[in-house]
């Protein structure tokens, strides 16, 4: 079955410490998403890609750096820079093109929390 | 002003009720319209996708669309409790980013 597959599913920081989620797709879809979703706020975009070897910062990504060396694969670091980093972690893929009005597909998410 | 408004709730209605979900937003640039649909500790999963104005159903479902009000609107008919959910509109911006409502919480009770 073609989705994404995010892991671990829980994921625990010490202070001080960096710590990668993992994001894979078998859609073969060009762009890859990362979000962030609080209680009450909605869903807020990290970063995102359109294409390999290059992506762009969304609206909160201080404290956090990503790769996308592989389509499949779109990896995301939260940073001992992210002062606040517990959340839910949505990655999400797309058809992508320049208008991104493709929809986008989720995986089920990971929740991180401070030790 | 927040581009895409929604309700927060929570909405409670009793199983077998139609419920409306709504959303409205601020640019009338806006031509594509999607609803998602997200159970607690999982992702959002698309549920309809729209074109520009009108009305689309799939089964239980319909999603209209009135863009002279900058409005749009998912009816689900027959509501079960399985439909418990956060409901989220989302729509492409002017950067072709997606940009999603707060997201709604439907209690359906049996």
């Amino acid at each position: 079955d073609g989705g994404i597959t995010q892991s671990p599913k829980y994921l625990f920081r010490k202070e001080g410490q960096n710590v990668t989620l993992s994001c894979e797709q078998n859609l073969n879809h060009d762009a890859m998403y990362w979000y962030r979703q609080d209680p009450g706020q909605g869903l807020r975009l990290i970063y995102y890609s359109q294409i390999v070897n290059d992506f762009q910062k969304g609206d909160i990504a201080e404290g956090y750096s990503v790769s996308r060396e592989k389509k499949e694969s779109f990896p995301l670091t939260v940073t001992s820079a992210q002062k606040n980093p517990t959340a839910f972690y949505l990655c999400a893929s797309s058809l992508g093109g320049a208008r991104g009005n493709q929809p986008q597909h989720f995986g089920d998410g990971t929740r991180l929390s401070i030790l | 002003q927040k581009e895409v408004e929604q309700d927060p709730g929570p909405l409670s209605v009793p199983e077998g009720a139609i419920v409306s979900l709504n959303c409205t937003y601020s640019n009338s640039a806006f031509q594509y319209f999607m609803w998602y649909r997200q159970y607690s500790r999982k992702g959002p999963e698309l549920l309809m996708y729209t074109y520009s104005s009108g009305n689309k159903e799939d089964g239980r479902f319909t999603a209209q669309v009135d863009k002279s009000s900058k409005y749009i609107s998912l009816f689900i008919r027959d509501s079960q409790p399985s439909d418990s959910a956060t409901y989220l509109c989302a729509m492409p911006g002017n950067t072709g980013k997606l940009i999603f409502g707060q997201g709604t919480t439907l209690q359906v009770k049996p």
